[in-house]
């Protein structure tokens, strides 16, 4: 599976928009981005996955360029309850593991 | 609230002792996963379960043994661990193997003493 790249951290304002980036240069055409997340003391929760088109759900937007070579996790409102490690994971359809890389640690401040 | 289940949701253990992992699920999923998650640091997968047989082992030492007694039931069996292991132990499942989504229990948080 490809690798993935991710800033570390980040802060968010709460009722705005959280952007996460994820860069992931060497995907392939058969690969899928996937986005979960992390709540503090919880397991990791599926947000939203995509292969080309852009996708939205009840959770978050992912916008992907037109290259695959990066993607962006868009959280619209966000709030408190955001605050979260986000992973962004490249995995070919079928594939047997789910491998996390180190996520991106969003805080949202009041 | 998860749809899959782990318990305990806290364990201690000393060293000699034998201890279980329990992880529960109706969905309907056929695959069913451990991973291992130090503090700060990403989960790791340990084992796969794809139709109740082992499908993926990680090089885990045997000291970790699992067990998959039906379509519903995930455990992991810990004896003679190492302080090392002191970990969150998280239990996942998927509809089928190698798709998504995963759905993660919260974990048990074990110490080993």
């Amino acid at each position: 599976d490809a690798k993935t790249t991710q800033p570390p951290s980040m802060d968010c304002a709460e009722g705005r928009a959280a952007n996460l980036p994820c860069n992931h240069s060497t995907i392939s055409g058969n690969e899928y981005v996937y986005w979960y997340r992390q709540i503090h003391s919880q397991g990791p929760q599926y947000i939203i996955h995509g292969l080309k088109n852009n996708e939205t759900n009840e959770m978050a937007s992912l916008i992907i360029t037109e290259d695959r070579k990066s993607s962006t996790l868009i959280l619209p409102h966000a709030t408190l309850r955001d605050t979260a490690v986000y992973y962004c994971i490249v995995r070919v359809a079928g594939a047997q593991k789910l491998v996390f890389g180190q996520g991106t640690r969003l805080t949202i401040n009041p | 609230d998860t749809e899959v289940t782990q318990t305990p949701k806290h364990l201690v253990m000393g060293m000699t002792n034998k201890k279980s992992l329990k992880c529960e699920q109706h969905m309907g999923h056929r695959a069913m996963y451990w991973y291992k998650q130090k503090a700060k640091k990403p989960p790791e997968l340990m084992f796969v379960y794809s139709y109740e047989k082992l499908s993926i082992n990680e090089s885990v030492p045997s000291r970790f043994s699992p067990e998959c007694p039906n379509s519903s039931l995930l455990n992991l069996h810990l004896h003679a661990l190492q302080p090392e292991d002191s970990a969150l132990y998280l239990c996942a499942s998927s509809q089928v193997w190698g798709q998504s989504p995963l759905h993660f229990g919260n974990g048990t948080r074990l110490t080993v003493t």
